[in-house]
């Protein structure tokens, strides 16, 4: 039983342009929604988060929006760059024993085209 | 520069034969974790550390164990590995969770574990 969803595998955008990655959920326990971002050979690095009682989060180019009634967040990056070209996890968290257990979706590959 | 670091970065072990990985941390965090990750799949948490206090996930197989000797170092120990095994193990890292609160995990590079 997948917990969080991305449910587009692959994203294409153009330098410049808007990418949206989308990330659903199906626990309301969820404390927390981050999002990491993965270039191969290495682990994934966290890049953004927001709490549940928030609604936006934004750091520079990348900003997280969360629906918490349609159990919805998405991360916009504009504009979007080449070297924002990773795959990007969707994560959601509950605290537990002093650490953050993570549930993560399947991940979202984004490649920013020229 | 402080960092988590997994070692080896692949791994090759014959079906059944146990195998050890490594995972190291210079950030000086009292809570470590362990991920699997299957082709295609979102990492899946295991266990973790909270200093040397064990968390086992429920679903995880019993055929997984780990040893934390100190804050350093952590061990991902796979007593009999499966093909259904293979897998990339990743190693993460955070400071304790502040109340209310959230703490950034920091990931290792990932073990490659490959079964044959």
């Amino acid at each position: 039983d997948q917990q969080v969803k991305q449910n587009s595998p692959s994203l294409s955008v153009q330098e410049g342009r808007i990418s949206i990655l989308n990330c659903d959920y199906t626990n309301s326990m969820f404390d927390y929604f981050l999002w990491y971002k993965k270039y191969p050979a290495e682990g994934p690095t966290f890049l953004i988060s927001i709490s549940s009682i928030k609604d936006k989060n934004e750091d520079g180019r990348f900003t997280v929006f969360l629906n918490k009634s349609a159990k919805h967040l998405s991360l916009h990056i504009v504009p979007s760059q080449p070297g924002d070209s990773a795959v990007y996890f969707c994560a959601a968290s509950v605290g537990t024993g002093g650490g953050n257990k993570l549930t993560f979706g399947t991940g979202t590959q984004l490649k920013v085209e020229l | 520069d402080a960092m988590v670091i997994q070692n080896p970065r692949y791994q090759v072990t014959q079906f059944g034969k146990p195998v050890t990985l490594s995972c190291s941390q210079t950030l000086n965090h009292n809570v470590m974790y362990w991920y699997q990750q299957k082709s295609s799949q979102a990492p899946k948490l295991l266990f973790h550390y909270y200093d040397k206090d064990f968390n086992n996930e429920a679903d995880t197989p019993d055929n997984f164990q780990s040893r934390r000797p100190n804050t350093s170092f952590c061990f991902l120990d796979i007593r009999s590995p499966g093909l259904g095994d293979a897998a990339m193990y990743l190693c993460a890292t955070s400071r304790d969770r502040p109340a209310g609160g959230l703490d950034t995990q920091y990931f290792g590079p990932g073990t490659r574990l490959t079964v044959l």
